[in-house]
C-alpha cells in the first residue's frame, strides 16, 4: 500500500535560516508527490510536485523539494524562511489502487519561523 | 475567479440529525474529493467522484453520503449514523486526466461540531 511519512509533529527556524520539512514515502512503481499548504481555518494550496525529470523542484512562494529516490524522501526546502511561512504543510503521493487516483496525505508538519 | 465554494463556513448538528455540506466548482474539474480533517491526523478520504452520477468511497465513508448529479456540485451529508462528526471538513476538485499528475485545489473547508 502506498504511504508517506512525515516525521516531524513541529520544525521551528529562526527568519532569515534555512528550512527544511521531511517527507518520506512509499510506493509501488513511480511516485508522483505532491507538497501542500494549509494556513489556519483555510482550505490546502498547491505548492509544488513530482512527476518525473528533475529531482529538484521549484515550487510557489520561493519553496522546492528534492526528490531522492535511494533515500524515498521528497523534503521541502526554502532557503531563507519567513514568518509568514509559518503554516502547516502537507506531503502527499499519488494512490492508484481500484483503479482511480487518489491522494494519501502525511500527517502534517507544523513550521514555526520565528522572528 | 475560478475555485471552489464551500458552505457553510460553520455547521452545528443535533443528535440523529443529518446535515448537508455544499461544495461547489467552476473549474470544469471532473474529478471532486471529501476529506475530513481531525487534529494530527493530516486528511482523511471520505469519498471521491471522478465523473458525474459515479463516486467512490474513500478509507472512511461510513455514516457519510455523497451525490454527484452535476459536474459543478459534490455535497456531503453527514448522517446520524456517524458517531463523531466532530471536525474539518475540505472538498477539492482535479482534472481527472493525467494518471493522477495534477493537483488538487481545496475549498476553505466546513468546520462541524455536535450541539
Amino acid at each position: 500500500a502506498q504511504s508517506v511519512a512525515q516525521p516531524e509533529d513541529q520544525v521551528n527556524v529562526a527568519e532569515g535560516n534555512p528550512l527544511t520539512v521531511k517527507c518520506t514515502y512509499s510506493v509501488s512503481g513511480n511516485p508522483y508527490l505532491f507538497w501542500y499548504v494549509q494556513y489556519p481555518n483555510r482550505g490546502l494550496q498547491f505548492l509544488l510536485k513530482y512527476i518525473t525529470g528533475d529531482n529538484l523542484v521549484k515550487g510557489s512562494y520561493g519553496f522546492e523539494a528534492e526528490f531522492n529516490k535511494s533515500q524515498t524522501s521528497f523534503h521541502l526546502k526554502k532557503p531563507s524562511a519567513l514568518v509568514s511561512d509559518s503554516a502547516l504543510y502537507f506531503c502527499a503521493v499519488r494512490d492508484r489502487s481500484g483503479g482511480y487516483n487518489k491522494l494519501i496525505f502525511g500527517a502534517g508538519t507544523r513550521l514555526a519561523v520565528h522572528p | 475567479d475560478g475555485g471552489i465554494t464551500q458552505s457553510p463556513k460553520y455547521l452545528f448538528r443535533k443528535e440523529g440529525q443529518n446535515v448537508t455540506l455544499s461544495c461547489e466548482q467552476n473549474l470544469n474539474h471532473d474529478a471532486m474529493y471529501w476529506y475530513r480533517q481531525d487534529p494530527g491526523q493530516g486528511l482523511r478520504l471520505i469519498y471521491y467522484s471522478q465523473i458525474v452520477n459515479d463516486f467512490q468511497k474513500g478509507d472512511i465513508a461510513e455514516g457519510y453520503s455523497v451525490s454527484r448529479e452535476k459536474k459543478e456540485s459534490f455535497p456531503l451529508t453527514v448522517t446520524s449514523a456517524q458517531k463523531n462528526p466532530t471536525a474539518f471538513y475540505l472538498c477539492a476538485s482535479s482534472i481527472a486526466q493525467g494518471g493522477g499528475n495534477q493537483p488538487q485545489h481545496f475549498g476553505d473547508g466546513t468546520r462541524l461540531s455536535i450541539l
